[in-house]
């Protein structure tokens, strides 16, 4: 069973640039969803997707963008960076038919500059 | 919209129980409580959920009140490899068949030798 992997591990953009992270979830499970872990912060919830569609999204601006792909793996896209988009990027897998556990990845450090 | 609060350090000797309490007054009747652990900025790890039954698995006890109103993860026999950041979590309905974890802010925890 492989486990829910993301890329890149680090990232330094600067602001006003654009930046894809991407995620691959765990085996069989439909459902990613992103959160933003700003330092020393609980992760905040961004957005979820299912099935290649939006399906839930949190008190974020709409320069957060994602996509969903046919094998479950997804993108979180972020246009216009600022500097308080510095954070740790977490994407989680689950079943959306179970969801248990959210199984997370280790996660995409941004640093925007 | 964070539903749960944490005391924001404890410690621990090894070997003995860590109880970690949470409050979260404002659960609704259908909310779980989930517990992960996070781990130098690692992704958070699954620990444990609950309804309003108390749950035992491998790695830890749930005891949630008769009122749902608080709770407290019980690691039986700490290790120093439990050192972590606790998060006390609550699963929120974002849309029909969505769910979101709303973390706090969690309690640092150390184990102490």
């Amino acid at each position: 069973e492989t486990g829910v992997t993301q890329s890149p591990t680090h990232l330094i953009k600067t602001r006003g640039q654009q930046v894809t992270l991407r995620c691959s979830s765990q085996s069989g499970h439909n459902t990613v969803s992103w959160y933003q872990q700003a330092l020393g912060q609980g992760p905040q919830f961004i957005f979820q997707y299912y099935r290649e569609e939006e399906n839930g999204r949190g008190n974020f601006p709409p320069r957060f963008s994602g996509l969903q792909f046919p094998n479950y793996s997804s993108e979180l896209n972020v246009n216009a960076l600022e500097l308080d988009d510095s954070a740790l990027y977490l994407c989680a897998s689950s079943l959306v038919a179970s969801p248990n556990e959210q199984f997370f990845g280790p996660g995409t450090r941004l640093t925007v500059l | 919209d964070a539903k749960t609060t944490q005391p924001p350090s404890m410690d621990c000797a090894e070997g003995r129980a860590a109880n970690l309490p949470c409050n979260h007054s404002t659960i609704s009747g259908n909310e779980y409580v989930y517990w992960y652990r996070q781990i130098h900025s690692q992704g958070p790890q699954y620990i444990i959920h609950g309804l309003k039954n108390n749950e035992t698995n491998e790695m830890a006890s749930l005891i949630i009140t008769e009122d749902r109103k608080s709770s407290t993860l019980i690691l039986p026999h700490a290790t120093l490899r439990d050192t972590a950041v606790y998060y006390c979590i609550v699963r929120v309905a974002i849309i029909q068949g969505a769910q979101k974890l709303v973390f706090g802010q969690g309690t640092r925890l150390t184990i102490n030798p």
